[in-house]
């Protein structure tokens, strides 16, 4: 059981926008900032947003992040089917004193 | 940017021993933090634990404290992972990965390494 939860799954269409969500509670989220990581089995993860917002150099800007409180939202604008892939969302546990990832959700272009 | 590139599948036996690595190259390695992340087969990725190479600092999630030991050799720029005694259950891809030392938590962890598949099977 994850520390941060996902939904399981998610879905849209080619152009559509997609949000994802990750809820965390006052020891993760709340308190440290949120990153996501894309993967495409069966290879590695890939950074797509650290400190809850950035895009590192290379990442579209269709990709964006947002964080309210305990809970942090991953949005696709104009899905593409490039797309189709796992999401992570990531953060530190001040409880733990480690790091924690959501369970990640599957993402399907119809 | 640092690159990452990990050793090679490995399959064994319950209860061998085995050591992989993780090998950083295009930074010092002294301005990284490292992870390890564990994928089963078919599953999500689990945080395993971390270390910082420049004094060893080394940190591990409740559930691997104990299984694996988090190394690191900061003269050669590598990272290890290793187990005593491999169970079927340690079946799965490793990763290996790094963020800045700068920030540190509030970061991510920009680069990772192609990952490695450990099979343990009797």
């Amino acid at each position: 059981q994850s520390v941060l939860t996902q939904p399981p799954s998610a879905s849209g269409t080619p152009g559509q926008r997609v949000a994802i969500s990750c809820s965390g509670g006052f020891s993760n989220i709340e308190t440290n900032t949120v990153s996501w990581y894309q993967q495409i089995p069966p290879t590695a993860p890939k950074l797509l947003i650290y400190a809850n917002d950035q895009r590192p150099s290379g990442v579209p800007d269709r990709f964006s992040g947002s964080k309210s409180g305990t809970s942090a939202s991953l949005a696709i604008n104009g899905l593409q089917s490039e797309d189709e892939a796992d999401y992570y969302c990531a953060t530190w546990d001040d409880r733990l004193r480690n790091w924690v990832f959501g369970g990640g959700t599957r993402l399907t272009v119809l | 940017e640092v690159q990452l590139v990990q050793s090679g599948a490995e399959v064994k036996k319950p209860g061998e021993s085995l050591k992989i690595s993780c090998e950083a190259s295009g930074s010092t390695f002294s301005n990284y933090w490292v992870a390890w992340v564990r994928q089963k087969p078919g599953k999500g990725l689990e945080w395993m634990g971390i270390i910082y190479p420049d004094d060893s600092d080394t940190r591990y999630l409740p559930s691997f404290r104990g299984q694996v030991t988090i190394s690191a050799d900061r003269s050669i720029n590598t990272a290890y992972l290793q187990w005593t005694s491999l169970m079927t259950s340690d079946t799965a891809i490793y990763y290996c990965a790094t963020a800045p030392v700068i920030d540190f938590p509030q970061v991510g962890w920009g680069s990772w390494g192609q990952g490695t598949l450990v099979t343990v099977s009797s």
